[in-house]
């Protein structure tokens, strides 16, 4: 069965400072997509970045960057210059080629200091 | 607006009784899945239409039911509601049935049982 794990329940970052959330998941499988999705207080889930197993380059959206770690089954999100609109819930999510299903972690709640 | 909606927003009754959620997919999608997020359970799959056939079903009870009607939207029954049942009922929406585009939330349906 496939896993995501997301070991930070909450993390508090500096306005205008880089943040890394962690997230491990677990497939016996190769071919998979991992995202991370963001949860802001409106209750929203909306996507932020996804990246293609296959894909060794590591995928970016603006200041949102992923660390991509095939062999170790990381997934880590990058946030840079963090803004106050950045405080959500991020949840961490892998789906299989074969399946339509998403399979979530628990999310980190992320909160930014002014 | 993502295009995915959902009705009613905010729903409040009590043990025993049945509500019905209802969700209409973005234009063009075929694919709608049911989530449930509770508190300390993060997001669980429930259940995945493609196209007016069930196509995967994850943890859900038999008290819950689903189905896709031609018109492509889909309802959510739960019955004989316990307080346990309250959660926050997401539905997503999906034009692809293989590969790495991710889901289109709706805002949710709050289900609170008293």
């Amino acid at each position: 069965a496939q896993t995501v794990t997301q070991s930070q329940p909450e993390m508090s970052v500096q306005e205008a400072e880089t943040v890394t959330l962690s997230c491990t998941y677990d497939t016996s499988e190769s071919d998979y997509y991992l995202f991370w999705y963001k949860q802001p207080p409106s209750r929203q889930m909306i996507l932020v970045i996804r990246q293609e197993a296959y894909k060794q380059q590591n995928a970016t959206e603006n200041r949102f960057s992923v660390n991509f770690q095939k062999a170790a089954k990381s997934f880590s999100l990058k946030i840079s210059d963090s803004q106050l609109g950045d405080a959500a819930m991020y949840f961490c999510a892998l789906r299989m080629n074969r399946d339509d299903k998403i399979i979530f972690g628990k999310g980190t709640r992320l909160h930014i200091l002014p | 607006d993502s295009g995915v909606t959902q009705t009613p927003k905010h729903l409040i009754t009590a043990t025993g009784q049945r509500v019905t959620l209802r969700c209409s997919p973005r234009s063009g999608d075929l694919s709608v899945y049911w989530y449930q997020q509770s508190l300390d359970q993060g997001l669980q799959f429930l259940i995945q239409y493609y196209n007016g056939e069930e196509r995967a079903k994850g943890n859900i009870l038999e008290r819950f039911s689903a189905q896709q009607f031609p018109d492509l939207h889909s309802e959510l029954n739960l019955s004989s509601l316990e307080l346990g049942d309250s959660a926050l009922y997401f539905c997503a929406s999906s034009g692809d049935l293989e590969g790495g585009i991710g889901y289109t939330f709706g805002s949710g349906t709050r289900l609170t049982i008293v």
